[in-house]
Formats: C-alpha cells, structure tokens, sequence
C-alpha cells in the first residue's frame, strides 16, 4: 500500500531535549515536504527536499533541521525544542515537483514541548 | 511575498445547501492550484487546476481556476453532514508550496 509512514504519531517532551521525528514514503518520490499545523494558520512549510540530498528552507524553518540522505527518508530534526514548537506536524511526498502530482501526507505527528 | 488567502475561515451550513469556497493567491512562477480536504488526520487531496485545466468536477464538488483574478472557487452543491472538515487551498511554484489557513465548514443535519 502506497503511504507516508510518520513517527512517533504522539510525543511529549521538554524544553531543551533533542527530538527527531522520521518520515518515510514508499512510492519513490522526489519531493519530500514537512508542514507544521496549528490553528487560524493552515498547513506552513518548514523544509522540503526536491531529491536526495537537495533540502531547502520553506517559510517557517527556524529551530529545525532536516536531512535526505535516502529518497524514501526525510527526518525532521529539533535540536532544542522550545514550546513555541509546540504542534501536529505532516510530512508529505509527491512524485516531483514538475509532475503536477497532488502531495500524500502522513497521519501527522502531535508534538506537546513542555 | 507569496501568499495564499482563503475565505471565509469558516461557516454553519444546513444539509442541503450549497457552500462556495474561495483561494485567491499571489505567487510567483504559478504552477498550480490543488485542493484537499482534511477531517480528522491528514489532507486528502480532491481537485488540482493548472493553467492546462481551469475547471474540475467531481459528483456534487466542482471548482474554477481564474488566471486572471488569481483565485479559485470549491463548490459544494447539496451538502451532507460528511462534507463538514477543513478545506484547504494549496498553490505551488518552483519548489516551495504554500497553504492557505483553510476553510472550517460544518454541515448540520
């Protein structure tokens, strides 16, 4: 079945102490995107990655980092979260960006920094 | 700067009525206009309009691209209680893909 697989889906943590939270697709797309969700302000890229290796900043990347360092894997990375952190985060995929292909997201991850 | 304005923010609706959604966008290097709409989890997708294809239609949703007031329309027509989620709007140049805040609707019974 084709998916983007996020984890963990829940996670409550500290202020401080570095997270990371996997993302992985298996449908073999170029794209790769991470969104943070919260209300009043819709769906706000953080990073996306048009291929391996290849990251870029979306418009919200302060205080997160990303790698691609395989096609189906694109880890969001908080090195110190702080609560302004604090969100449900998506990850998504589409087969390029030049494809004119909707995105596929994950199920979300629900990130409580404390 | 590119943004992307969706109208309104939410609205109530009876079973039966039909709802217009509005995205209007100033984007640099447009590419393309898709529409999603999410319920409890994640966004699921529902129309993608291009300079190519301005006009889709699926059962009792359609919707419009105007190139040349840069906005789009999502119609509902004859609503149920299953349509009530969030409708989101999301454009796409070069690379970097940018949502508006999303549309609550609620349908009652």
């Amino acid at each position: 079945e084709a998916q983007v697989t996020q984890n963990p889906r829940y996670l409550i943590t500290v202020t401080g102490k570095k997270l990371t939270v996997t993302c992985s697709q298996n449908m073999n797309h170029e794209y790769m995107s991470w969104y943070r969700q919260d209300p009043g302000l819709g769906l706000r890229q953080i990073y996306y990655s048009m291929n391996v290796e290849v990251t870029d900043k979306g418009d919200v990347p302060e205080g997160y980092k990303v790698s691609r360092k395989e096609k189906r894997n694109f880890p969001l990375i908080l090195e110190s979260p702080s609560p302004n952190q604090t969100s449900l985060y998506f990850c998504a995929s589409s087969l390029s960006i030049g494809s004119n292909q909707p995105q596929h997201f994950g199920d979300g991850t629900r990130l409580s920094i404390l | 700067e590119d943004k992307v304005v969706q109208s309104p923010l939410s609205l109530v609706v009876h079973e039966g009525d039909t709802v217009t959604l509005n995205c209007s966008y100033e984007v640099t290097n447009f590419r393309s206009l898709l529409w999603y709409k999410q319920e409890k989890k994640a966004p699921t997708f529902l129309f993608m309009l291009t300079s190519s294809g301005i006009e889709k239609k699926s059962g009792r949703l359609s919707s419009i691209l105007d190139k040349k007031e840069l906005s789009s329309i999502l119609n509902i027509t004859a609503t149920q209680t299953g349509d009530s989620a969030i409708y989101l709007c999301e454009v796409g140049s070069w690379g970097k893909l940018q949502f508006g805040a999303g549309t609550q609707v609620v349908v009652t019974p």
